[in-house]
């Protein structure tokens, strides 16, 4: 299997829940990212991470918290959100840090907050 | 404070006719210009990037120009195919690899 995978795709869960996004890449790539994406707005950059390393949170609630075990892993563990936490959430990777290069990214997960 | 603009959310345009996607920053610190291509359901999936060193970049049928003085780029697709009907987002970086991304606009292609 090539490139970046996501699991699940689709979700819904409740205010209390506790539940994971899982991201694997199978590109050799150094840095993770998560976006969110709102309907009819830009994707929204929320975790980078280097080589294993966190290098940005941007602004993010701590209802969300991200783990990358390794280069080749990162989750996005979901904890007492919110209705309007409901989105796609993408991850990507790429070689980073290097410059002008691109992101490859997974199929997302449709996360529904009910 | 949205950095990468797309004004039109929509764009319709007949096969086989001239598709241009317009995209507008506000940084001038960009260097880096990239457009995606997601369908429904689908990641975006990287379509052509053009360094701030160029004012054009081609790839078969899709062209990226830049001008950096109207701190402005678009995407030409010609000629268009319904395959392209998809949302296309304008994309930048600045001297790293985080990207900022554009709302994205709708094309359809009408057969």
């Amino acid at each position: 299997e090539t490139g970046v995978t996501q699991t699940p795709r689709h979700l819904v869960m409740g205010m209390t829940n506790k539940k994971s996004l899982k991201c694997e890449q199978h590109l050799g790539h150094n840095a993770m990212y998560w976006y969110k994406q709102s309907a009819k707005k830009p994707l929204e950059l929320m975790f980078v991470y280097n080589f294993k390393e966190q290098t940005e949170n941007n602004s993010v609630p701590s209802r969300f918290s991200p783990e990358c075990p390794n280069s080749s892993h990162l989750f996005l563990h979901l904890h007492t959100l919110q209705p309007e936490d409901s989105a796609l959430y993408l991850c990507a990777s790429s070689q980073g840090p290097r410059r002008n290069t691109e992101a490859f990214f997974g199929q997302g997960t449709r996360l529904t907050v009910v | 404070d949205q950095q990468v603009k797309q004004n039109s959310p929509s764009l319709s345009v007949q096969e086989g006719r001239i598709s241009i996607l317009n995209c507008d920053y506000t940084n001038s610190m960009f260097d880096y210009f990239l457009w995606y291509k997601k369908y429904p359901a689908e990641g975006p999936t990287f379509l052509i990037s053009i360094s701030s060193i160029k004012d054009k970049n081609e790839d078969g049928r899709f062209t990226v120009f830049l001008n950096k003085s109207a701190k402005h780029l678009s995407l030409h697709i010609v000629p268009s195919q319904p395959g392209d009907s998809a949302v296309y987002f304008c994309a930048a970086s600045a001297d790293d690899y985080k990207l900022s991304f554009g709302a994205g606009t709708t094309v359809t292609v009408r057969a």
